[in-house]
Formats: structure tokens, sequence, C-alpha cells
């Protein structure tokens, strides 16, 4: 099993939609946790790290469940702009602690 | 803020030489760079994480007599790929983190090597 595992994907929207995306992690230690997203051919940009208690940052929201182990990301009223593939991070408490990612999700909103 | 800068962007170098990857965090201090490596529509492969002023931790797999990695300040890395072969042809990314895992990482812009 991987560490983390991403839904599948692609996901192909109408611009308007509300889209959802998960991730699980398996490591119940694992402490960090962030959604990026990357454009075809360039690097990763982070998105938003997802705190505890849910944060929302405009059109997006991200939640963490401790329990079931794992993370969400909620875009509403997608624009032709977040077409894109948006990638699960989680990180160990350590100070030299890696990051693993999910191998991503691909979002296609059309208009 | 947060700007990782990697240079060069783009090479093409001949089969058995060396290349020489820089990545430099702008406008921050950078305690741990990680190097990725990324295949076309594939996901990002961690090769090594390297903390300043200590040797680099390999992934599995990662050579680390090919895949040279100095971590010589706080803002710079370098990442050296020796005798290079088409096969290392490839997306080399960096990220750097300003603290421990709580911290968010910030990439470079990617080198792509291509050998011939």
């Amino acid at each position: 099993r991987k560490e983390v595992e991403q839904d599948p994907g692609p996901f192909n929207v109408p611009e308007g939609a509300t889209v959802a995306f998960n991730c699980t992690y398996s490591n119940s230690a694992s402490q960090s946790f962030f959604w990026y997203r990357q454009d075809c051919r360039k690097e990763p940009k982070l998105l938003m790290s997802v705190y505890s208690s849910g944060n929302e940052d405009g059109r997006f929201t991200a939640q963490l469940n401790r329990a079931s182990q794992y993370i969400s990301l909620l875009i509403r009223d997608s624009k032709l702009s977040d077409s894109a593939t948006y990638l699960c991070v989680v990180s160990l408490n350590t100070n030299a602690g890696k990051s693993t990612f999910g191998d991503g999700t691909t979002l296609t909103v059309k208009p | 803020g947060a700007v990782v800068s990697q240079h060069p962007s783009r090479v093409i170098c001949k089969s058995g030489t060396s290349v020489k990857i820089e990545c430099r965090s702008l406008d921050f201090q950078a305690t741990t760079m990680f190097w990725y490596r990324q295949f076309p529509k594939k996901s990002l492969m961690l090769m090594a994480t390297s903390n300043e002023g200590s040797k680099a931790t390999y992934e599995q797999g990662v050579e680390k007599d090919k895949f040279l990695i100095n971590h010589a300040s706080l803002t710079l890395s370098t990442l050296t790929v020796t005798s290079a072969h088409p096969e290392d042809s490839s997306f080399y990314i960096c990220s750097a983190r300003e603290g421990g895992a709580f911290y968010e990482q910030y990439f470079g812009p990617g080198t792509r090597l291509t050998v011939t």
C-alpha cells in the first residue's frame, strides 16, 4: 500500500462546478499536511496547508480527518484556471522529516 | 517571499559528462533541501534530503556516487549528475524548507536535463 494515496482521476468538470478530492495516508504519526498544485511542465506550488480544524481560502476548503487518516480538498465555483494536477503532501513531525507526495489528481475544468 | 531559484533551467549534455544543478533559497534560510526527479506525467520521486552541513540522505535505489549532493550553506544546495547517461534525462526539481516538517516546501522551477 502506498504511503499517500489520492483519487486516481482525471476529473473533468464544467466551469462553476464543485469538485472534491480525497487523499489517504497510512502513517498515523503524520503531523503536517499540504495541498500543492502543479501545472504541466512546471514545479509544484503550495496551494494551502491543512490544519486540524480545517481551513478555507476563498473557493478552496481543506479538511483533515485524523481518525480516518484522510485529507480532502474542496473547490467551489471551478474556474478554467483551476485546471492542474493537485498533489497531496504528508510529513512526519521531525526536523529532518521528509514529505511524501501523492501521485496527484488531474483536474480539467471545461467551459 | 519564499522564492527558490534553480539553475540552469535546461541543459543538454553528452553521455559521460557531468552536470551540476544549483538550487538557491533567495529570501529565507533553508535548513533542509530536497531533490526530486519527475518523468512525464508521473509523480515526483524524492531522490535525497540534504541538511546544511551534513551528508545527504538518499532514498532507496538512488546511487549516491552518481548523484552527488552538496548543501554547503543555508541558501545553496547543488546536485551533480556524474557520468550522465540518456536514462538520466529527466526533470529535476529542488525544494527548500525553512524549518521542520510543519513548514511548507517551496520548489524551484526545475531543470530539464537531456543526455544525448
